[in-house]
């Protein structure tokens, strides 16, 4: 089974900073990672997937990235209602993983 | 739009079993995309159940495959969760979502969750 490993566990920021989200896959996984924001008491939403393609709706502050093994979110200028949690997910291989969940504060 | 709407009892007593109904409107269970059961404890993160495709193809994560089983109801458009043998460690929302193909599988929509709690 795959594993994957999301870090940090939680960031804090201020409003307008960058910040960037990473996932690691215990083996490869080609593109077929998909980032998802989750807001408190609500499903997540799918924000990017196939690690670069932003899902219709999603505000272009948001981003993906491969390189390597290793997969990135990288929110710019960082909004108010960006400081929740985020989360990875595999689906290159059943049983498909999620990351372990990074929660984004307000520094 | 395809939308997602899960139901199910609030409660399970232990060890008894788990089920819940998740109706799929606004399209076709018999799509070429796979339906999924998702769950997250309190506090944390999200656990992939498992996942059913047409015909009857299935794939469950390991660590509760001896327990689960998902299906589907052609006649009602509905996709079925069973979870056998609960204990507290069970307690959870559980979301179904679909596994869109043009997405590579991807879960671009998901319903709203339903929180099951486990204790006697």
């Amino acid at each position: 089974d795959i594993q994957m490993t999301q870090s940090p566990s939680s960031l804090s920021a201020s409003v307008g900073d960058t910040v960037t989200i990473t996932c690691r896959a215990s083996q490869s996984i080609s593109n077929y990672l998909h980032w998802y924001q989750q807001r408190p008491g609500k499903a997540p939403k799918l924000l990017i997937y196939i690690a670069s393609t932003l899902q219709t709706g999603v505000p272009s502050r948001f981003s993906g990235r491969k390189s390597g093994s290793e997969f990135t979110l990288t929110i710019a200028s960082v909004q108010p209602e960006d400081f929740v949690a985020y989360y990875c997910l595999q689906t290159y291989s059943a049983p498909y993983s999620f990351g372990q969940g990074t929660r984004l504060e307000i520094k | 739009q395809v939308q997602l709407q899960e139901s199910g009892p609030g409660l399970v007593k232990p060890p008894g079993t788990l089920s819940l109904t998740c109706v799929v409107s606004g399209g076709s269970i018999n799509s070429n995309d796979w339906w999924t059961w998702v769950r997250q404890p309190p506090g944390k993160s999200l656990e992939w159940i498992g996942e059913f495709y047409r015909g009857g193809s299935t794939h469950y994560n390991p660590s509760l495959e001896s327990r689960v089983t998902i299906s589907v109801d052609e006649s009602n458009n509905q996709v079925l969760l069973r979870l056998t043998s609960v204990t507290a460690a069970d307690t959870a929302v559980y979301f179904c979502a679909r596994a869109n193909i043009q997405l590579v599988y991807a879960l671009d929509t998901w319903g709203q969750g339903i929180l099951v709690t486990v204790s006697s």
